[in-house]
């Protein structure tokens, strides 16, 4: 079945810092993928997605690139703001609708002023 | 254009009783679906629903969970007879249509059992 790797967390970075957190999946076909964040009591944001091998997304900063040959979708982001604390998920879709989601168990980042 | 409205925000129950969770999906979407998010872990898919129909309810426990969404009203997920291993965060998700659409999270319930 499809599955989702992720991190583990807490990662601690100071301000400016760059980011790396890595995801690689498990899936059968061409999935979808995506990554949530979600802030302290709130629910899921998509920050970005990418539908097809080598198609990069991109949002607020951040990116992450489809590698069909490695199966990872890891997210960067060159330099991390204190407000870039939160919880991030990689994610999956079972069609190509980006629904049905398959998630990994999300990392928590704490940025440091 | 209001987001995903779930209600209520937080819900405390005894062990035994029943809870009801409710999801009003964004206005013009008719797909519904519902993760629970357990303590310290990622969000689990439940149950897919369109309006008076589950469509994928491979996610659901067998039993003391069902899941509706009415041709009138939100979609409803229910837990019979609460146990302390339900306490968890559970999140509805819709969107407008099936293929090529984002779907959108409403800000969850989070149910304790005491």
């Amino acid at each position: 079945g499809n599955s989702v790797t992720q991190m583990e967390g807490p990662v601690t970075l100071s301000e400016e810092a760059f980011l790396t957190i890595n995801c690689t999946y498990t899936a059968t076909g061409y999935p979808s993928l995506f990554w949530y964040v979600q802030y302290p009591g709130e629910g899921l944001q998509l920050l970005l997605k990418a539908t097809k091998a080598d198609d990069k997304g991109s949002n607020k900063g951040f990116e992450a690139t489809y590698r069909k040959e490695t199966t990872s979708f890891h997210l960067e982001k060159g330099s991390v703001q204190v407000s870039d604390s939160a919880v991030y998920f990689c994610a999956l879709s079972r069609n190509n609708a980006g629904n049905m989601l398959t998630f990994g168990g999300g990392t928590r980042l704490m940025v440091k002023p | 254009n209001a987001g995903v409205m779930q209600n209520p925000r937080h819900l405390v129950r005894r062990r035994g009783q029943e809870a009801r969770l409710r999801c009003s999906p964004m206005k013009g979407h008719s797909h519904v679906y519902w993760y629970r998010q357990l303590p310290e872990e990622g969000l689990k898919f439940m149950v897919y629903l369109q309006k008076e129909n589950i469509i994928d309810e491979s996610g659901m426990p067998k039993e003391r969970f069902s899941a509706e969404f009415p041709k009138e009203g939100p979609s409803i997920l229910r837990i019979q007879q609460v146990v302390r291993g339900d306490s968890a965060a559970y999140f509805c998700a819709s969107s407008k249509i099936e293929g090529g659409a984002e779907a959108f999270f409403g800000q969850g319930t989070r149910l304790t059992v005491v």
